[in-house]
């Protein structure tokens, strides 16, 4: 199994909403990511968790809430966003240090 | 941190046709690789390439680490090649090329 799935695939919010993104992974990886795209952008990583600790925060603002459950789930709570948060939201996942991430289809969030 | 260009940032190609996309990074690296992400969001990985030369069927991509560089080529260009390239250093992005093949 090659596969890193997010749910939803689609989520509306307004301002006030909390609301979480959903990852999981069954490859035996270790390290699990983040990334944020823009229309028309280059992902930008957000968060990296290293066997279930964080290891990396790119200066995200605190409306991002990243949890990292187990080694397979990998989770981004969302509280009191702003409509310039709407984007693509990418989760990957790979062993730690050098290897290939793998990268769900990711969730499109707008932000009302 | 370490920086990361793409070039050219769009091309267009008639289907059949070859090109070349490049990658400049600004230091030395130990994780490189090329993605093709197509129209739907989903972000494919093409090459693990810190250094050295890969070939995948039309694909194939060259580092020189030593003169920081990277290029992707695409043979024989089809219609479902469209999409954005990306190379990524170190887990960071570079801006991509956006490509368009041409029926």
């Amino acid at each position: 199994d090659t596969e890193v799935t997010q749910t939803p695939k689609h989520l509306v919010m307004g301002m006030t909403n909390k609301k979480s993104l959903k990852c999981e992974q069954h490859m035996g990886h270790r390290a699990m990511y983040w990334y944020k795209q823009k229309a028309k952008k280059p992902p930008e990583l957000m968060f990296v968790y290293s066997y279930e600790k964080l290891s990396i925060n790119e200066s995200v603002p605190s409306r991002f809430s990243p949890e990292c459950p187990n080694s397979s789930l990998l989770n981004l709570h969302l509280h009191a966003l702003q409509p310039e948060d709407s984007a693509l939201y990418l989760c990957a996942s790979s062993q730690p240090g050098l290897a290939v991430p793998y990268f769900g289809p990711g969730t499109r969030l707008t932000v009302t | 941190g370490i920086q990361v260009e793409q070039s050219p940032p769009d091309l267009i190609l008639q289907e059949g046709a070859n090109s070349t996309l490049r990658c400049n990074f600004s230091d030395s690296v130990n994780n490189l690789q090329w993605f093709h992400q197509n129209p739907w969001g989903q972000l494919i990985n093409l090459f693990y390439i810190p250094s050295g030369t890969k070939q995948n069927g039309r694909l194939s991509a060259t580092t020189v680490a030593t003169e920081r560089y990277s290029l992707l080529y695409i043979s024989s260009s089809q219609t479902t090649d469209s999409g954005v390239y990306f190379c990524a250093v170190e887990q960071r992005f570079g801006a991509g090329t956006r490509l368009t093949v041409k029926p």
